[in-house]
């Protein structure tokens, strides 16, 4: 299985931060990488794939960079709806692994 | 617009087998594979599995001996079915949308979500 760890874990921020999200691969996955946003109660909502194409409708304060096995998720002007818990998904090999996830919260 | 909604028993026995079935409203059903994915509380997302409309399935290595997901294509379903559960499975499980003729690809449409409480 290919492990998939975001740091940090919890990240205070203000509104108009901006701010950084890493996740590490156990091994090399291209740019098969995805991000997601989940806010309490509901599914995790698909923000980037192929590690930093933008899906449809996300702000584009959102981006998304790196490649094999370092990657990053940039917001580069928090607004208030941002603060939720992102999760990166691999999806380089037959089986799917997601991150940790990484908790955004107000300073 | 594509949408998921799933339904299912809520609250199981250890022992018992998990059922929930996902109909799909909307968009093109075939060339998709179907997933389904779970959360435990306070947890990260678990990638259950997933299939396509031809039957081809994936699951995930740790959980493969006690999961079955098939497909109903003539209704716009699929399910899944988790077998022996334990109190380790207590968990949200969603089901989604993946890869077009891609399998384990990224999940762009979820369904609500379904808490899943197994207790004795």
């Amino acid at each position: 299985d290919i492990q998939m760890t975001q740091s940090p874990s919890t990240l205070s921020a203000s509104v108009g931060d901006r701010v950084t999200i890493t996740c590490r691969a156990s091994q090399s996955i291209g740019n098969w990488l995805a991000w997601y946003q989940q806010k309490p109660g509901t599914a995790p909502k698909l923000l980037i794939s192929k590690a930093s194409s933008l899906e449809s409708g996300v702000p584009s304060r959102f981006s998304g960079s790196g490649s094999e096995t370092e990657f990053t998720l940039t917001i580069s002007s928090l607004q208030p709806d941002d603060f939720a818990t992102y999760y990166c998904q691999q999806y380089n090999s037959d089986s799917i692994t997601f991150g940790q996830g990484t908790r955004l919260e107000i300073k | 617009q594509v949408q998921l909604q799933q339904w299912g028993a809520g609250l199981l026995k250890p022992s018992e087998t998990l059922s929930l079935i996902c109909g799909v409203y909307g968009g093109s059903f075939s060339g998709y594979y179907w997933s389904w994915i779970r959360q435990s509380p306070g947890k990260g997302l678990e990638w259950i599995g997933e299939i396509n409309n031809s039957g081809r399935s994936n699951y995930n290595p740790s959980l493969k001996s006690r999961v079955t997901i098939s497909i109903d294509a003539s209704k716009n379903q699929f399910s899944l079915k988790l077998s022996s559960v334990t109190a380790a499975d207590t968990a949200v499980y969603y089901c989604a949308r993946a890869g077009f003729y891609l399998p384990a690809a990224t999940l762009d449409y979820w369904g609500q979500g379904t808490l899943v409480t197994v207790s004795s």
